[in-house]
């Protein structure tokens, strides 16, 4: 089946490290992205990473991927204030480009 | 380059009552998608379009909700008749193909709320 799920509420303060988690169910997917959604806003496409690797930097991103767990985290470096909002995690099942969401871990940043 | 734009961004109407909602996709992008985003969830899949043909729309209401996208660019979701479960944003998202690596790029969405 397909089913990503997500811890609802972290919060943090200005310049600690953000660790999102994800699991996913769908194997096929190949590939898994997280995007971000601020209060008012649309969606937008933090990173992603394709389902044989293991890991991918992406400047203070940082995505871990344990495909035999279906495990998946976000690791933000030096969160900001600006950093705070919703990351949704979602799969892709096949190649179909439908995207799979998870129901968002909501990011707070205390400063 | 413009991005994903919908209109209208604000909708309130009641019960019953009929809603229309429109969509313009990032020119040259053939894979248009809309989605429900009920509060406090991620959002779903409603419906996938690949030009002016349905990929999937395994997830859209049929008894109430319609969507189309007739010369393969411009798309409107209809909502008719609509039900308080149905208050939700809806978000327009497109992409170049229907693939997988094709990032999918969303427009502001258009919050419904049906009293």
């Amino acid at each position: 089946g397909e089913d990503v799920e997500q811890s609802l509420f972290l919060s943090v303060r200005e310049g600690d490290s953000s660790v999102i988690n994800c699991t996913y169910t769908d194997s096929s997917s190949t590939y898994l992205y997280w995007y971000k959604q601020e209060p008012g806003a649309g969606l937008q496409l933090l990173t992603y990473i394709f389902s044989n690797m293991d890991m991918k930097q992406d400047q203070r991103l940082t995505v871990l991927l344990n495909k035999k767990d279906k495990h998946l985290s976000l690791r933000i470096a030096d969160t900001q204030t600006g950093d705070s909002a919703i990351y949704f995690c979602a799969e892709t099942p096949g190649n179909t480009g439908k995207l799979i969401f998870g129901q968002g871990t909501t990011l707070q940043v205390k400063p | 380059e413009a991005g994903v734009a919908q209109s209208p961004r604000y909708k309130i109407i009641e019960k019953r009552q009929s809603v229309a909602f429109w969509c313009n996709p990032i020119s040259g992008h053939a894979t248009l998608y809309w989605y429900q985003q009920i509060l406090g969830q991620g959002p779903k899949l409603l419906i996938q379009f690949q030009n002016n043909g349905v990929v999937d729309d395994s997830q859209l209401p049929k008894d109430r909700f319609s969507a189309e996208r007739l010369k393969g660019v411009d798309s409107t979701l209809k909502i008719q008749p609509a039900k308080l479960e149905d208050s939700a944003v809806y978000l327009c998202a497109s992409s170049l193909q229907q693939f997988s690596t094709d990032t999918q790029y969303f427009g502001p969405g258009t919050r419904l709320t049906v009293l």
